[in-house]
């Protein structure tokens, strides 16, 4: 296809357990972003990559999340030990080079729930 | 990133223009005013972007005040698609070009289509 993919598309963890979530950008998209949705609320920005470096994970809630991008296409966000307060939707998002006033395509998410 | 004001929801009906207001008082001068929107289930969508003056494309029209401190982005006949949470965002054009160009969302404009 040829916009964000993201899977799972849903996702259900007993608390504590490990998740990884992954994020297909537009191919050659050098940006990519992790955002997080709770019920209700806006997007939360969580961290950014260009090409394989993590430039800003300013957003990222805790040590227990982690993101990786290590081919500078393909991302995982990884959620360690997971608690209830992480459900939510997690939504990638891709632009062309992250210029300024580019736009951003973003995937469907997946949506997260902790029991 | 400024702040952002628009209203919690609003109403129109299916096929009339439908007129979404964002406050930004605080703006700068090299801040762009940006669009984006969710449709239900989905991740968000860009819509449009502008500066100083109103532009126009092919799903709406945004008129930005002479001040810059307000703009109204513009759907100018309503469909029953076009329901969702529309988001009005400033980015600031001083970023460097292969620096951070998060989004930062609010709660944004819950908009429903009245049959």
């Amino acid at each position: 296809g040829a916009g964000v993919s993201q899977s799972p598309r849903y996702k259900v963890a007993k608390r504590g357990q490990d998740v990884a979530l992954r994020c297909d950008p537009i191919s050659g998209h050098v940006s990519l972003f992790w955002y997080q949705q709770a019920l209700g609320q806006g997007p939360e920005f969580l961290t950014y990559f260009q090409n394989e470096a993590q430039l800003d994970k300013s957003g990222l809630p805790s040590d227990r999340f982690f993101a990786e991008r290590p081919e500078g296409s393909v991302s995982t966000l990884k959620i360690q030990r997971t608690q209830q307060e992480d459900s939510a939707v997690y939504l990638c998002a891709s632009s062309s080079t992250g210029a300024v006033n580019e736009k951003l395509f973003f995937g469907s998410g997946t949506q997260l729930s902790v029991l | 990133d400024a702040k952002t004001t628009q209203p919690n929801s609003m109403e129109s009906n299916e096929e009339e223009p439908v007129h979404l207001p964002c406050n930004h008082s605080t703006i700068s001068g090299t801040d762009y005013i940006h669009w984006y929107r969710q449709l239900p289930s989905q991740g968000p969508e860009y819509v449009i972007h502008g500066l100083t003056s109103n532009v126009n494309n092919r799903m709406a029209s945004l008129a930005i005040a002479e001040d810059r401190k307000s703009s109204t982005l513009i759907l100018h006949r309503a469909t029953l698609r076009d329901a969702a949470v529309y988001y009005c965002i400033l980015r600031d054009a001083i970023i460097s070009n292969f620096g951070n160009e998060k989004l930062t969302f609010g709660t944004g404009t819950r908009l429903t289509i009245i049959p």
